[in-house]
């Protein structure tokens, strides 16, 4: 039973590109997580999202962010209009609906390097 | 707002030697806290989950304690090898039905052999 999976794991883009990481829940999972950790910070909240539907968006930022979790494949987060600042590791995490204690599983993450 | 901290940031110890790393959390409402271990350019390993009703939770040579009411948790490792360096994080989850994670910013560990 594969893991939780994310692509690429690394990705370099310039100033003003676009970025797109993707991310395959573990087997049975629907519901995904996606975080984001700086340099020297802990992980913070992004987006929940169940199959075709956003649950909570509040940790996303208000622009140039986005996420989608389409009935078919992966989930994607897409940074439009990168800047130096949007350099991190972008974790997702995804849980089984049956689960009631929403026991996330993580992925190894995306290193996005902006330059 | 929950607000998690870890201390210290860094910590390097000779083999052999037992690890004690802090967690500590404002809001003492939690459902569980969990701890993980990172590896540099990897995920997320988690290492032991305890729920609010418990006090301690043990996995190998690894045992975790829970103190809400002090909003504490520790993390022991014992006998470390260099195997064990790594960063621990501790992610705390406020109620049962929320799903949103609060993390402390890790403490990383060399062990030197």
């Amino acid at each position: 039973n594969a893991g939780v999976m994310q692509n690429p794991r690394h990705l370099v883009r310039r100033r003003g590109q676009e970025a797109r990481l993707r991310c395959s829940p573990m087997k049975g999972h629907s519901h995904v997580y996606w975080y984001r950790q700086l340099p020297e910070e802990g992980l913070k909240f992004m987006v929940y999202l169940q199959k075709e539907n956003i649950i909570d968006e509040s940790g996303m930022p208000k622009e140039r962010f986005s996420a989608e979790f389409p009935k078919e494949g992966p989930s994607i987060l897409r940074i439009q209009q990168v800047v130096r600042g949007d350099s991190a590791a972008y974790f997702c995490a995804s849980s089984s609906p049956g689960a009631e204690d929403y026991e996330q599983y993580f992925g190894p993450g995306t290193r996005l390097t902006v330059t | 707002k929950q607000e998690v901290t870890q201390i210290p940031a860094a910590l390097s110890v000779p083999e052999g030697e037992n690890l004690v790393l802090n967690c500590s959390f404002t809001d003492s409402a939690i459902y569980n806290l969990q701890w993980f271990r990172q590896d540099p350019g990897k995920g997320l390993t988690s290492l032991l989950l305890i729920q609010s009703s418990q006090r301690e939770q043990t996995s190998g040579r690894l045992n975790a304690s829970l103190d809400k009411s002090s909003g504490r948790s520790t993390l022991y490792i014992a006998a470390s090898q260099p195997g064990d360096s790594a960063t621990y994080l501790c992610a705390v989850r406020p109620r049962s039905s929320d799903y949103k994670l609060s993390f402390g910013a890790g403490t990383t560990v060399t062990v030197r052999a």
